[in-house]
C-alpha cells in the first residue's frame, strides 16, 4: 500500500514554462486535493476533487489547472509558471463515504521558478 | 468563512517538560478539528482529531488535545516532551458544511532541547 505518491520531488522551471505535478493514490479515496506550503503561511488549498470528473477551486486557484479522469490520479498543471509559484506542493486524499475525515499526504514536490 | 490561528511561530521546551502548542479557530457550526505534524522534508502526518464526543482526545506518540468550545480553542499537549518531537505542527479545521475544504494554520515550530 503506497498511499499518496507525488512526482517529481524536485523541479526547476523558467518563467513561462509549463509543467504537470503528478499525484496518484491507491487507497480508492474519493477526495483528492492540492496544497501549496509557503513559509509563515501554512498550507493553502489550490484545487480539490470529490470524485472522477468533479473538481472545484480552493483558496489560491489562479495559475493552476486540474482534472480528475480517474479515481487514482489528480494532476496539477501550471500553464505558464511564475516566480510566485515557487513553493512546496502537497497532494492529499481522504475517504469520504466512511466519514473518516483524515487527510493522507504525499511527500511533497518542491518547485522553483526562475 | 473558516480560519485557524496558531499564535506562536516557535515553541521551545526542554526534554521532559510539558509541551503545549496553541490553536484557536473560527468556523460556522460545530467544527471538525485536527492536528498534523511535519518532519523535515516530509509530508504531513495525522496526529489526532476532534469530531464529536469527549472534549479530550488522545492521539499518536503520546499527544492529546482539548476542545474548548467557549474559547474556540484546540490546544495540543504532551506531558513530557522528547527531542524527537521537534517538528512543525499544524492545526486544521473543517466545517461540516464545507466538507471539501480544510483550513490550516500557519504552523508552529517545536524545538525540544536535551
Amino acid at each position: 500500500n503506497a498511499g499518496v505518491t507525488q512526482t517529481p520531488k524536485f523541479q526547476v522551471l523558467k518563467t513561462g514554462q509549463s509543467m504537470t505535478l503528478q499525484c496518484a493514490q491507491d487507497m480508492n479515496h474519493e477526495y483528492m486535493s492540492w496544497y501549496r506550503q509557503d513559509p509563515g503561511m501554512g498550507l493553502r488549498l489550490i484545487h480539490y476533487s470529490v470524485g472522477a470528473g468533479i473538481t472545484d477551486q480552493g483558496e489560491v486557484p489562479n495559475g493552476y489547472n486540474v482534472s480528475r479522469s480517474t479515481t487514482e490520479d489528480f494532476p496539477l498543471r501550471l500553464l505558464s509558471a511564475a516566480p510566485s509559484q515557487t513553493s512546496v506542493y502537497f497532494c492529499a486524499s481522504r475517504e469520504v463515504t466512511s466519514g473518516a475525515n483524515v487527510l493522507t499526504f504525499g511527500a511533497g514536490s518542491r518547485l522553483t521558478v526562475l | 468563512a473558516q480560519s485557524v490561528a496558531q499564535p506562536e511561530d516557535q515553541v521551545n521546551v526542554a526534554e521532559g517538560n510539558p509541551l503545549t502548542v496553541k490553536c484557536t479557530y473560527s468556523v460556522s457550526g460545530n467544527p471538525y478539528l485536527f492536528w498534523y505534524v511535519q518532519y523535515p522534508n516530509r509530508g504531513l502526518q495525522f496526529l489526532l482529531k476532534y469530531i464529536t464526543g469527549d472534549n479530550l482526545v488522545k492521539g499518536s506518540y503520546g499527544f492529546e488535545a482539548e476542545f474548548n468550545k467557549s474559547q474556540t480553542s484546540f490546544h495540543l499537549k504532551k506531558p513530557s516532551a522528547l527531542v524527537s518531537d521537534s517538528a512543525l505542527y499544524f492545526c486544521a479545521v473543517r466545517s461540516p458544511d464545507s466538507w471539501g475544504k480544510f483550513q490550516f494554520g500557519a504552523g508552529t515550530q517545536v524545538v525540544v532541547t536535551p
